[in-house]
């Protein structure tokens, strides 16, 4: 089944505490990104990446880092959680760039304390 | 911010077409109109999207105008389980790298 899939799907934590959330994808995509969703925000990018090693930042990238050092896997990083770093996390991937649906991991709820 | 403007309400009996309108008031040329839906706080699903032309699929029609500032999602049977936050987004490949700007939505929900 093809599928983007997120873990942990949900997470307390301590501020400060370094913690990785992980994305796999199984339809060899080349494009991934993460985004969070928060109340009257609305879903905003983090980080995207178009292909193997190449990432760049989206619309709020502050206090995350990711990686791609496999086609299917595209970790986010958060080095020194934050409270305002609270919040529900979608990973995405698609086959290119344009015109093509994105598919949405199930969402990982991260609690920042 | 979002570029496209939906009302942030609806309400739809179950089996009858629900008619979801977004405005796209600064659409370029080379963006494509699409639409996704999120259920409670799932991840996001892709519906359709088109560029010019009216597109269906086995999940819903979707109409663009012909100066293409505003579409409509049509949902032709729509049943509870179609309750969900409705999503017109304007996107396109090159530049935006595939970003997808989310809005506020629509809150589509379906009375029995």
């Amino acid at each position: 089944e093809a599928q983007v899939t997120q873990n942990p799907r949900y997470l307390i934590t301590v501020t400060g505490k370094k913690l990785t959330v992980t994305c796999s994808q199984n339809m060899n995509h080349e494009y991934m990104s993460w985004y969070r969703q928060d109340p009257g925000l609305g879903l905003r990018q983090i980080y995207y990446s178009m292909n193997v090693e190449v990432t760049d930042k989206g619309d709020v990238p502050e206090g995350y880092k990711v990686s791609r050092k496999e086609k299917r896997n595209f970790p986010l990083i958060l080095e020194s959680p934050s409270p305002n770093q609270t919040s529900l996390y979608f990973c995405a991937s698609s086959q290119g760039l344009a015109n093509n649906e994105q598919f949405f991991g199930p969402g990982t709820r991260l609690t920042v304390l | 911010d979002a570029k496209t403007t939906q009302p942030p309400s609806m309400d739809c009996a179950e089996g009858r077409a629900a008619n979801l309108p977004c405005n796209h008031s600064t659409i370029s040329g080379n963006e494509y109109v699409y639409w996704y839906r999120q259920i409670h706080s799932q991840g996001p699903q892709y519906i359709i999207h088109g560029l010019k032309n009216n597109e269906t699929n086995e999940m819903a029609s979707l109409i663009i105008t012909e100066d293409r500032k505003s579409s409509t999602l049509i949902l032709p049977h729509a049943t509870l389980r179609d309750t969900a936050v409705y999503y017109c987004i304007d996107a396109a490949g090159g530049t935006s790298y595939g970003k997808l700007t989310f809005g506020q939505g629509t809150i589509l929900t379906v009375h029995p």
